[in-house]
């Protein structure tokens, strides 16, 4: 099975700031298949970016993925006030697996 | 719009047998796709439980997959999870979903394990 490890597990930044989450698997992950969701209280989460770096219809700009093979990053450019979340990134190239999700909170 | 709705009893007993259902709507389960289950126990991550595309074809995570089993009812669009022997550490909100990856969720159902 491969195992995401996300980190770090909480980062508190300030509206406008820059947020660099990062996502390391255990194995490569086949075809780059990696996923990023972003969840808020009480809410199913929603998929901001799927195949590393393919960003989804009606997602802002300011979220960007990248990465290959065993590390891949979210980032998001400057904060909003609705991205405080949390957020988890997801392999499907093998099974399926979830990270432990990293907390963006407002400082 | 594609919607996925969760259904069924919010409290199970030890021992005994989760079934949740999850009726689609605004997309046909026979034309294609993924669908799949999804839990999360309160305050922690998100865990894949089973997968199973339009075909029939099932995938079930390898922690579960000694009780777990996922169907689909295309006469009447939905698809569903029966989850045998739960333990207080099934508790969890049970969400539904379409895709790979998944573009769209439930609302999710709490289901709570206890006597």
């Amino acid at each position: 099975e491969t195992v995401l490890t996300q980190s770090p597990g909480t980062l508190s930044l300030s509206p406008g700031e820059g947020a660099t989450l990062s996502c390391r698997a255990s194995q490569s992950v086949s075809n780059n298949n990696v996923a990023w969701y972003q969840q808020k209280r009480g809410q199913a989460p929603r998929l901001l970016i799927y195949g590393a770096s393919r960003r989804v219809t009606g997602i802002p700009a300011r979220f960007s993925g990248s990465g290959s093979g065993t590390d891949f990053t979210l980032t998001i450019s400057r904060l909003e006030p609705e991205d405080f979340a949390v957020y988890y990134c997801q392999q499907y190239g093998t099974s399926l697996t979830f990270g432990g999700g990293t907390k963006v909170e407002i400082k | 719009q594609v919607q996925l709705q969760e259904s069924g009893p919010g409290l199970v007993k030890p021992s005994e047998t989760l079934s949740l259902t999850c009726n689609v709507s605004g997309s046909s389960i026979s034309s294609g796709y993924y669908w799949g289950w999804i839990r999360q126990p309160p305050g922690k991550a998100l865990e894949w439980i089973a997968n199973i595309y339009h075909t029939g074809r099932t995938s079930y995570s390898p922690s579960l997959k000694s009780r777990v089993t996922i169907s689909v009812e295309t006469s009447t669009n939905r698809f569903s999870l029966r989850l045998s022997s739960v333990t207080a550490t099934d508790t969890a909100v049970y969400y539904c979903a379409r895709g790979h990856p998944w573009a769209y969720w439930g609302h999710g159902i709490l289901v709570t394990v206890s006597s």
